[in-house]
């Protein structure tokens, strides 16, 4: 079935730096998803791509669907405590009934006061 | 505004043990799901449902069954617990309009489950 790799596993850091992450996969997929999960909680969603090469923020959050249709990063800038948790990368093939997410591993940011 | 609630929060089981996670959204979401949460495996589907009285099987359905008979309840039934069912559950809605918006899910906050 399809895979995604996540990197970095997990990433410490100091308040105030950017972070980037990013998600590959071995086949294609026509959206791309990132979720954060807070410690205890479920995830939520944070920004959600459609289109190859698309460029989408949310606040400090920037996130790119790669051009391959492959892969897809997130970057965090002027990072602040509350960033703290993991962040799931997800994958769709087709938005049509059936289909399937599937997520990533994860990436556990701390951020350092 | 409720959104999901999954109940309970936490669960001690003994292994052969039997027992029904509960879930339910006030959002008349039509897609509800369950996913299983283990270290360094991200989230995996376990059963689906696109509707009312309609469920399908995700990638990790072994072990579990699940029932719709409402659109807001999608209770998940382990009929005989095991310690490779030691995990977090988490139960999501999405609307489902058309071929569009499944992606957008809603997490509830998660069962911890142990089985012993």
């Amino acid at each position: 079935g399809q895979q995604l790799n996540q990197s970095p596993q997990s990433m410490f850091i100091q308040e105030g730096e950017d972070v980037s992450m990013n998600c590959t996969s071995s086949s294609i997929f026509n959206t791309w998803l990132w979720y954060k999960q807070d410690p205890g909680e479920g995830p939520v969603l944070l920004i959600a791509l459609y289109k190859a090469g698309e460029l989408t923020s949310n606040g400090r959050l920037t996130a790119q669907f790669g051009i391959t249709r492959k892969d897809s990063f997130l970057n965090i800038s002027a990072s602040i405590p509350s960033d703290v948790g993991i962040y799931f990368c997800a994958g769709q093939l087709t938005r049509t009934s059936g289909s399937r997410l599937t997520f990533g591993e994860g990436t556990q940011l701390t951020v350092n006061p | 505004n409720a959104g999901v609630t999954q109940t309970p929060k936490f669960q001690v089981l003994k292994t052969g043990q039997s027992m029904t996670l509960q879930c339910a959204q006030d959002m008349n979401h039509e897609y509800m799901s369950w996913y299983r949460q283990d270290p360094g495996m991200g989230l995996r589907l376990i059963h689906y449902s696109v509707g009312a009285g309609i469920t399908d099987q995700g990638e990790v359905p072994n072990g579990y069954n699940v029932s719709r008979s409402t659109t807001e309840d999608f209770p998940l039934r382990l009929l005989s617990a095991a310690p490779s069912q030691t995990s977090v559950y988490f139960c999501a809605s999405s609307y489902s309009v058309g071929t569009g918006y499944r992606e957008k899910l809603f997490f509830g906050s998660g069962t911890q489950l142990s089985v012993l």
